[in-house]
């Protein structure tokens, strides 16, 4: 039931874009959006519901394709401070709540 | 920050002796939540409590147990330690007062525990 996240890791130069995807096999209801610096908690980015409908926070910004089970996170200008590992969190129908994490993606941006 | 301490922040013990780690809130959210996060596994539910007194299993509980005697305190409690227990373990809240929906989690510092 743990989602895939993909690609598991991915460089980027500043100022380029990058996408990750996270694919669950079982319908969703919501999909949660953290990252993680080295060291430090997960901190939380976006929550996205079934629907389709897409969110922002700054430059990143996300969405949900219920159809496909799959949410997909978009970095677009990246800085230096988007580097971290990125989590998915997945909640599924009449689960009461509890989030099933991916793997991870870890991000990282060089000048 | 959601007001969110855990304790020890660090901690080395023995296999086999009993190991109690605590989580702390302040901001009266309803549910709390106890996770492991371990090198190519993200973060995996051990235990999560849903009120006082009111707790549930996760995905990984096998050698764990949770109390939750009051709305600020979880404590997970591992009864004997073993080496596969080695994580850093994250303690999360959510639900603020007054909401019926769960939403968003917010993650205290963890604790990072070695088992030798």
């Amino acid at each position: 039931q743990q989602p895939v996240q993909s690609p598991q890791a991915v460089i980027l130069r500043e100022g380029e874009d990058a996408v990750i995807n996270c694919s669950s096999s079982k319908a969703l209801y919501s999909v949660h959006w953290y990252r993680q610096k080295h060291g430090e908690a997960p901190v939380f980015l976006m929550i996205l519901l079934k629907g389709g409908e897409q969110k922002g926070h700054d430059k990143i910004s996300a969405s949900f394709n219920e159809k496909k089970q799959q949410s997909s996170l978009y970095l677009t200008a990246s800085q230096l401070s988007y580097s971290g590992t990125y989590f998915c969190g997945t909640e599924f129908y009449n689960q009461g709540g509890k989030l099933i994490f991916g793997q991870g993606t870890e991000l990282s941006v060089k000048p | 920050d959601a007001g969110i301490t855990q304790s020890p922040r660090h901690k080395v013990t023995e296999t086999g002796t009993p190991v109690t780690l605590r989580c702390h809130q302040t901001e009266n959210h309803r549910y709390m939540y106890w996770y492991r996060q371990d090198p190519g596994h993200g973060l995996r539910l051990i235990h999560y409590s849903y009120g006082v007194k009111d707790t549930d299993k996760g995905e990984v509980s096998d050698g764990y147990s949770v109390s939750r005697s009051k709305t600020e305190d979880f404590l997970l409690t591992l009864e004997s330690a073993t080496s596969s227990q080695t994580s850093v373990y994250f303690c999360a809240i959510s639900g603020a007062s007054g909401e019926t929906t769960q939403e968003t989690q917010y993650f205290g510092p963890g604790t990072r525990l070695l088992v030798l």
